[in-house]
């Protein structure tokens, strides 16, 4: 299952709402995960089955989506949200990840 | 609180191997079921392979198979890594994660916590 990411970058002010696509070659369900990496750092996991946030992890986050268009939602962009973004499925092996997008400051 | 310590870089020549460790501190680890994960420098990440405990054995990626060896050794709550083979795209940094599961599903849904990362660097 290969999944695409769309944009791969874009440019926000803090504020703003940001919105990332991921596609899946094929149906997977709600079996989509998302993270964040900041540079340098590991990755963060956000959100599972598609819309359910990890704990801890702020309600501005959001994840809608099935089969195999998904979006992972800011609502209001914030200094630390500045990273990049991947989508993950658990549909099926291999587990891929999408490329990422990277959303830096305007 | 549950930790994921890997091993140090590492600094390989090609063709030959390595193996790196990740422990874990914390929880019950035959209750853990570790996944492997590169980034190439600058690049994105990249499943290697893991170990699905309803299968009872290691899945590894394609393109990886035959070089890659996934394994747990539970009196040390340790997992490795071995890659074999290396080239210079193998460089990168590797990391170890725990695959998160809910209530009583047995299919994974996400990485829930992951080791610091390991750099291996492949040159001549």
């Amino acid at each position: 299952i290969q999944l695409t990411q769309s944009p791969s970058s874009l440019s926000a002010s803090v504020g703003d709402r940001v919105t990332i696509t991921c596609r899946a070659s094929q149906d997977i369900s709600s079996a989509l995960a998302w993270y964040q990496q900041r540079p340098g750092k590991v990755p963060k996991f956000l959100i599972y089955d598609t819309s359910r946030l990890q704990s801890g992890v702020p309600s501005r986050f959001s994840g809608s989506g099935s089969g195999t268009d998904f979006t992972l939602t800011i609502s209001s962009l914030q200094p630390e949200d500045f990273a990049t973004y991947y989508c993950q499925q658990f549909n099926s092996f291999p587990f891929t990840f999408g490329p990422g997008t990277r959303v830096d400051i305007k | 609180q549950v930790q994921l310590v890997q091993s140090g870089t590492e600094v390989k020549k090609p063709g030959s191997s390595v193996k790196v460790s990740c422990k874990a501190s914390g929880g019950t680890f035959s209750r853990y079921a570790i996944s492997w994960v590169r980034q190439a420098p600058g690049q994105g990440l990249e499943w290697l392979g893991g170990f699905i405990p309803i299968l009872g054995t290691a899945d590894y990626a394609l393109r990886l198979q035959g070089r890659i060896t996934i394994t747990t050794d539970e009196l040390r709550s340790t997992a490795y890594m071995e890659l074999s083979s290396l080239t210079s795209d193998d460089t990168g940094v590797y990391y170890c994660a725990r695959e998160s599961y809910r209530g009583n599903s047995d299919w994974p849904d996400g990485f829930d916590i992951w080791g610091q990362g390991t750099v291996v660097n492949v040159f001549s």
